[in-house]
């Protein structure tokens, strides 16, 4: 299967912690990444790899992957992280890439 | 600080075809990363069209490949995709983006609408 299965929305409290998973056959082969969308914006990469964050992204963004699944993690979630979140790696036959379904995370 | 910037026009007749630029900056098209479209029709999620590399290899989302060419012109430092017989589900915001590995640069997207 070629498809990233993503929760369609969660909600967290201010300062508390939200995990967003990701499931899907591929996540058994390759991780994941993670992109932040804000309303009108583009995205932007927030963690890649086993758990890597590019230049700037704040350490409460954390990854992690397990059998078919890939979460993302946001610990002491802030007003600004509120956002849609997408989950990208290629597809099982390594052929091409899909993105996760998104989740609407409302702090 | 590698930057890509999206051009073309704005608005496609039903069953033309859409063509986008995305002019690279702050880095060279002939470097070691695979370069990318991503589209996003309204409200909707992303979905990933193709990637190409300077050599000319490519690689298409098999929903769009039979519609879908990705070019890259090394010389202006740029990539291209041109997507035929468009109807008004192709209407998306289109983004070009590099990989490596992950989609680290993102152009800030251009809004394409196929109508007549």
């Amino acid at each position: 299967s070629s498809e990233l299965t993503q929760d369609p929305a969660v909600s967290v409290a201010l300062g508390q912690t939200v995990r967003i998973t990701c499931q899907g056959d591929s996540l058994r082969r390759y991780y994941a990444s993670w992109y932040q969308q804000k309303p009108g914006q583009a995205p932007v990469l927030v963690v890649f790899g086993k758990n890597n964050r590019p230049s700037g992204i704040p350490d409460r963004f954390s990854g992690s992957s397990s059998g078919n699944t890939a979460s993302l993690t946001i610990t002491g979630a802030q007003a600004e992280d509120e956002a849609d979140y997408y989950c990208n790696s290629r597809d099982i036959s390594g052929n091409f890439y899909v993105f996760g379904t998104g989740t609407k995370v409302t702090v | 600080q590698v930057q890509l910037q999206e051009s073309g026009p704005g608005l496609v007749k039903p069953s033309g075809t859409l063509s986008l630029t995305c002019a690279v900056s702050g880095g060279s098209i002939s470097s070691s990363n695979w370069w990318t479209w991503v589209r996003q029709p309204p409200g909707k999620g992303l979905e990933w069209i193709g990637e190409i590399y300077h050599s000319g290899s490519t690689n298409y989302n098999p929903s769009l490949k039979s519609r879908v060419t990705i070019s890259v012109d090394k010389s202006k430092n740029q990539f291209s995709l041109k997507l035929s017989s468009v109807t008004a589900a192709d209407t998306a915001v289109y983004y070009c983006a590099r990989i490596a590995t992950e989609f680290d640069y993102w152009g800030q997207g251009t809004l394409v609408t196929v109508s007549s």
